[in-house]
């Protein structure tokens, strides 16, 4: 089965509150990255935290990593509805040479 | 500096007809990937070069698609003969290489959708 799911599949709030969004992978890594893809569009990356890191931010994104449980989680404080997008995790995985696992994905909408 | 270009951005095709995706890189990309995006499933791995050479093709469904990129820079994806369950996205990605193992961001393209009746 393809590692890397992400849980809620779809999720809808409210400009301003926060959305979390989760990935859990199977195998051992050298990073995970996510992605945000809007309607039509092609795939935007976010930010990428390495293996040996436990959390990361870049601007209203905060990324944790737990590798004992091998899962992530996307934080998006103050949503905005420019955030209403599909956001995917992806992993590279330990020995491959770049090659990214795509989890399903989960679509946030962000009401006005 | 131009982004990962795509042509073209949408094909329609019959079954049994070849379709040719190119894929341009950003300049000085020496991997590049490709991606496929069946309807309703997940971003699948497709193949994977390093300048001119295929360094892993483990995705590829079959061999009714072939990969190319010759010259090392722009890449060609032909599926010959498509069938329906071709139809979907298809993405390539490019990125530096010597940037060292766990440190490499993926720049996409915005894909071609290929839609096959």
């Amino acid at each position: 089965s393809q590692q890397g799911e992400e849980d809620p599949q779809a999720l809808s709030i409210q400009e301003g509150e926060n959305a979390t969004m989760n990935c859990s992978y199977k195998t051992s890594i050298n990073n995970l990255q996510w992605y945000r893809q809007n309607s039509g569009r092609g795939l935007v990356h976010l930010i990428l935290i390495r293996s040996n890191e436990r959390e990361k931010h870049s601007g209203r994104l905060r990324v944790t990593l737990d590798t004992s449980k091998k899962s992530s989680s996307l934080l998006i404080t103050a949503s905005r509805a420019a955030d209403t997008a599909s956001y995917f995790c992806a992993t590279d995985r330990s020995g491959n040479t770049g090659k990214l696992i795509f989890g399903q994905g989960t679509t946030l909408q962000v009401k006005p | 500096e131009a982004g990962v270009t795509q042509f073209p951005s949408h094909s329609v095709i019959e079954k049994g007809q070849t379709v040719t995706l190119r894929c341009d890189p950003i300049s000085g990309h020496d991997n590049l990937y490709w991606y496929r995006r069946v309807m309703g499933k997940e971003i699948k791995f497709l193949l994977h070069f390093v300048k001119e050479s295929k360094q892993d093709e483990s995705g590829m469904p079959n061999n009714r698609f072939l990969a190319e990129r010759t010259g090392g820079t722009y890449s060609t994806l032909k599926v010959q003969p498509a069938e329906l369950e071709d139809s979907g996205v298809y993405f390539c990605a490019s990125s530096p290489l010597g940037s060292g193992r766990g440190h490499n961001e993926q720049f996409f393209g915005p894909g071609t959708r290929l839609t096959v009746l």
